[in-house]
């Protein structure tokens, strides 16, 4: 069984530093994309970016480049989305997911919950 | 890069069907989609993909097969039959060109 276990809940101040995770399972951590959506209160599914464990090549949305590091540990099946310096606007449930470049997102994590205030 | 268009509302009663709608722009017509479920307070749930123009849909095991996609031009669909108080969500349709993603804006579904 395919699992996506997220770190959890976080509440920050704005200006620090933050790294969350999410540890896979099931399936070989190497031979998927693997990337990190955002859903702010309220809203939809925004796609942040994506890294391939198997060789780090790792691509970001526009709107997110810049803003946040999408990295991968392969001796340990972990994928990690890190703020360098947290805005209250950062607030928001974050998921994992693992993608398949013929079906779509097939698998999700439970989601980790940031609150990010000043 | 592709522009997937839905309708933010839609509702149906308990035992009707209802079909939900994800249109992509013109240039990217022929792209395969997936459907996703987002319960109240979960996280998202793969559903099934929907290859266009053919329309051919792949359900995932474990989702219940009053849930059915087809295709027709640019337009995917999610058909969902006999429907239940637990398919009251949120849904979102999703593709993808080389390996960036891309979301619909969802649909969220109530039952009447």
């Amino acid at each position: 069984e395919v699992q996506l276990v997220q770190s959890g809940a976080e509440v920050k101040k704005t200006g620090e530093s933050l790294t969350i995770s999410c540890q896979v399972s099931g399936y070989t951590f190497s031979s998927y994309w693997i990337g990190w959506v955002r859903q702010m209160p309220g809203k939809g599914l925004e796609w942040m970016g994506v890294i391939y464990p198997g060789d780090s090549d790792t691509r970001y949305s526009p709107s997110f480049q810049g803003q946040v590091t999408i990295s991968a540990d392969k001796s340990i099946s972990t994928a990690y989305l890190q703020w360098t310096s947290l805005k209250a606007s950062d607030t928001a449930v974050y998921y994992c997911a693992r993608h398949s470049s013929s079906s779509g997102t097939v698998d999700w994590g439970q989601g980790t919950l940031l609150i990010v205030s000043s | 890069q592709p522009v997937l268009t839905q309708s933010s509302s839609a509702s149906a009663s308990l035992g009707s069907s209802v079909k939900l709608t994800c249109t992509l722009d013109s240039g990217h017509t022929s792209y395969v989609i997936a459907w996703h479920q987002q319960q109240p307070g979960m996280a998202p749930r793969y559903l099934m993909k929907v290859e266009g123009p053919s329309g051919i849909y792949n359900r995932v095991s474990g989702v219940p097969d009053r849930f059915s996609g087809s295709s027709s031009g640019a337009d995917r669909y999610l058909t969902i039959s006999n429907l239940q108080s637990e398919d009251e969500a949120d849904y979102y349709c999703e593709t993808w060109d080389n390996n960036i993603r891309f979301f619909g804006g969802g649909t969220r579904l109530t039952v009447l």
